[in-house]
């Protein structure tokens, strides 16, 4: 079985400062991983992805994510929030051991004040 | 490249009558899922389809739910019929599969509501 918990429900941050969106995962296999972004009233778009290459892992936007197994995370981080970031964000695990099924954390709402 | 096109983007109807949402994956991907949003349970996959044929529909809530695939360029997903808690945001997406773990492309989204 895999599961995914993202810690924060809702995360506020001031633009221009760090960004970090925390993701807990559980899978009985290596896993794949993901963060999708889903902007209002839009569909969900891929960040990045995690396939067992490198561990840190770079997306569009200047977000980055780095997967660490002894922690079983895969947390999200930007060093400069834009207003343009404000926006759910989706952290996903998949596994062949699950037929390449994607299962979605609850999400994390992300707040840019100006 | 167009990316996944779904369409209606927004649909109103009244309890009991069908209705059907159509997405048009994109071109070359072999695999094609549709999934539900929804405040209460988040998303999730309802049904997927590899090489048109359908392999996993455990998700699919109710017999009133079916969903086609009739040829690698579009898919269907009807709903007959329709009742309120049926509203929510229906994604369509579509990946390659190639033996390792793909990436799914979402599509815009149907929002449907029941009245």
């Amino acid at each position: 079985a895999q599961s995914v918990t993202q810690l924060d429900s809702h995360v506020s941050v001031s633009e221009g400062t760090p960004v970090l969106l925390r993701c807990n995962y559980s899978s009985s296999y290596s896993p794949s991983l993901f963060w999708y972004v889903q902007h209002p009233n839009k569909g969900l778009q891929l960040l990045l992805k995690y396939t067992s290459a490198a561990t840190l892992v770079k997306g569009i936007n200047g977000f980055e994510a780095e997967f660490k197994k002894s922690e079983t995370s895969f947390h999200l981080t930007k060093p400069s929030a834009h207003m343009s970031d404000a926006a759910e964000y989706f952290c996903v695990v998949s596994g062949r051991a699950a037929g390449n099924k994607l299962t979605f954390g609850g999400g994390t709402r992300v707040l840019v004040k100006p | 490249d167009a990316g996944v096109i779904q369409s209606p983007r927004h649909e109103v109807t009244e309890m009991g009558q069908e209705v059907t949402l159509r997405c048009k994956p994109i071109s070359g991907h072999n695999s094609l899922f549709w999934y539900r949003q929804t405040m209460m349970r988040g998303l999730e996959l309802l049904i997927y389809f590899n090489n048109n044929v359908p392999i996993d529909d455990s998700g699919m809530p109710e017999d009133r739910f079916s969903a086609k695939m009739p040829n690698a360029s579009f898919s269907t997903l009807k709903i007959q019929p329709s009742e309120p808690r049926d509203s929510a945001v229906y994604f369509c997406a579509s990946s390659f599969q190639r033996g390792g773990v793909d990436t799914q492309y979402f599509g815009p989204g149907t929002r449907l509501t029941v009245l």
